[in-house]
C-alpha cells in the first residue's frame, strides 16, 4: 500500500543553523507533497507543499526539493529560530487528489528541537 | 469564520464505554477526515467522507464507525472504547474543487484516554 517513510524522528540544531527533513514515498503516481508544522499543543498547520512538475520551491527560509525519479522530497529550514520548533510531517497524495477523496499519508513526523 | 472545532476537547472513558466526538466545518467544505495521532506513528486516516451521506475507511478504521448527516458536521464514534484508542484525534476538512489547492484544515483535536 501507500506509504511515506520519514527522518530523522527527532532533529536537535543550534539556532541559526540548517535543518532538513527527509521523505520518501512509494506510489509512483504520488504528485502532491505538503509539509505540515505541529507546535505543542497545537493543530498541523500547511507550512508549505510542492507539486510533481516542480523540483524546488522556497517561501522565505523554508524550501523543499522533490526528486521524483528516487521518490523522495526534503523540507529545508535555514537560519533557525527558537519559533521552528515543533513537530513537522510530510505528506504525499495522488492525483487528482479530488478523485481520491483529498487522501494524504502521513510521514511519522520529525520533532525539531532549535537550541538558543 | 472558526474554521475547524472539535467537541469534547478532553476526554476520560472506561473501558467499554460509548461516545462520540463531534467535528464542525464553516468553510463549506465538501471533505472531511478524522486522524488519530500516537508518539512516533505520525498521522494515520481513521475515516472519511467526501460529502453529506458517505464514508469510507481509511487506514484504521477499526473499532470506529462515522456519520456525515450534514455538510457541516463529521462525527466519530467509539462504540466499545478499549485503552488501544487512547489517541489524540484530529478532524480535519478540505476543498474537493478541481483545480484547488489540497489543504486540509485541521481541528484543535481531542484527548482521549481510555483506562
Amino acid at each position: 500500500g501507500e506509504n511515506v517513510e520519514q527522518h530523522p524522528s527527532t532533529l536537535s540544531v543550534q539556532e541559526g543553523d540548517s535543518a532538513v527533513i527527509k521523505c520518501t514515498y512509494s506510489d509512483s503516481a504520488s504528485n502532491y507533497f505538503p509539509w505540515y508544522k505541529q507546535e505543542l499543543g497545537k493543530r498541523p498547520q500547511l507550512i508549505i507543499d510542492i507539486r510533481s512538475n516542480v523540483g524546488e520551491k522556497k517561501d522565505q527560509r523554508i524550501a523543499v526539493t522533490l526528486n521524483k525519479t528516487a521518490k523522495h522530497f526534503s523540507l529545508h529550514i535555514t537560519e533557525t529560530q527558537p519559533e521552528d520548533s515543533a513537530v513537522y510531517f510530510c505528506a504525499a497524495s495522488k492525483s487528482p487528489w479530488y478523485n481520491q477523496g483529498g487522501k494524504l499519508i502521513f510521514g511519522q513526523g520529525t520533532e525539531l528541537s532549535v537550541k538558543p | 469564520n472558526a474554521g475547524v472545532t472539535q467537541t469534547p476537547k478532553f476526554r476520560v472513558l472506561k473501558t467499554g464505554q460509548s461516545m462520540t466526538l463531534l467535528c464542525a466545518q464553516d468553510m463549506n467544505h465538501e471533505y472531511m477526515y478524522w486522524y488519530r495521532q500516537d508518539p512516533g506513528m505520525g498521522l494515520r486516516l481513521i475515516h472519511y467522507s467526501v460529502g453529506e451521506g458517505t464514508t469510507a475507511k481509511g487506514e484504521v478504521p477499526d473499532g470506529y464507525n462515522v456519520s456525515r448527516l450534514k455538510k457541516q458536521n463529521f462525527l466519530l464514534g467509539l462504540e466499545s472504547a478499549a485503552p488501544s484508542q487512547t489517541s489524540v484525534y484530529f478532524c480535519a476538512s478540505s476543498y474537493s474543487k478541481q483545480g484547488a489547492k489540497n489543504i486540509q484544515y485541521f481541528g484543535a483535536g481531542t484527548r482521549l484516554s481510555v483506562l
